[in-house]
């Protein structure tokens, strides 16, 4: 069974840049039909999709974020990462990573990560 | 900039059926916004229920069913259980690569 786990610092500072993996277990982050992104939930609020890129190395970034924000790919660890720039107490939120399988007719988030909380503060 | 809704909040009785919607604030929601609903309980990471307006994630029960309705999409919970209360989000497809999610409806069973 596909397992995801974010990791990274629970604590940033303002002006500094968030910097999360998500560590893909159970299958390949290399497959086709996958993509791979990242969803943040600030405390008591709802969802908000950041990004997600293709395992072929698209990215697709939340217009709001994209100034930011940057997915990459590292195929031979197994590991997709994020990194948002230049953070704000605005930024602080639970950060998810995702799985979002696409097929010919269909597109599902079959796979999320249990989230890991980021706040940014001095 | 184009605006997912959803409803607050909502409540229904145990055993009974509730309906909530996901409407954009400009236009009508289709099958070709592929929407999809997800289940989170305090503390926990979402849970996918359905997808691609009517597909049922794994392990899903079949009393979560997913539709277009109207001009909005719909997830439908029938035969409530307390279990069920929950905040319930959806998400969809504006194009270009990119994903909306609505504000969420804090669901009540009582």
């Amino acid at each position: 069974q596909l397992q995801l786990q974010e990791s990274g610092p629970g604590l940033v500072k303002p002006s500094e840049t968030l910097s999360l993996i998500c560590t893909v277990s159970g299958g390949s982050i290399g497959g086709n039909n996958y993509y791979w992104g990242w969803i943040r939930q600030p405390p008591g609020k709802g969802l908000e999709w950041i990004g997600n890129i293709y395992s072929g190395g698209s990215t697709y970034y939340n217009p709001s974020l994209k100034s930011r924000v940057t997915i990459s790919v590292d195929t031979s660890k197994n590991q997709f990462s994020l990194k948002l720039s230049s953070v704000t107490a605005a930024d602080t939120a639970v950060y998810y990573c995702s799985r979002r399988v696409e097929l010919a007719t269909t597109t599902n988030f079959d796979s999320w990560g249990q989230g890991t909380l980021v706040t940014v503060s001095s | 900039q184009t605006v997912v809704t959803q409803e607050p909040s909502f409540s229904v009785s145990p055993g009974g059926t509730v309906t909530l919607t996901c409407g954009l604030s400009s236009g009508s929601v289709s099958s070709s916004f592929y929407p999809s609903w997800f289940q989170q309980t305090p503390g926990q990471a979402p849970r996918t229920l359905i997808h691609s307006t009517n597909g049922r994630s794994s392990g899903v029960p079949d009393r979560f069913s997913g539709s277009i309705l109207g001009n909005t999409a719909a997830l439908t919970i029938t035969g409530a259980q307390a279990d069920d209360e929950s905040d319930y989000y959806c998400v969809l497809y504006m194009g270009s690569g990119i994903w909306v999610f609505g504000g969420g409806t804090k669901l009540t069973v009582l």
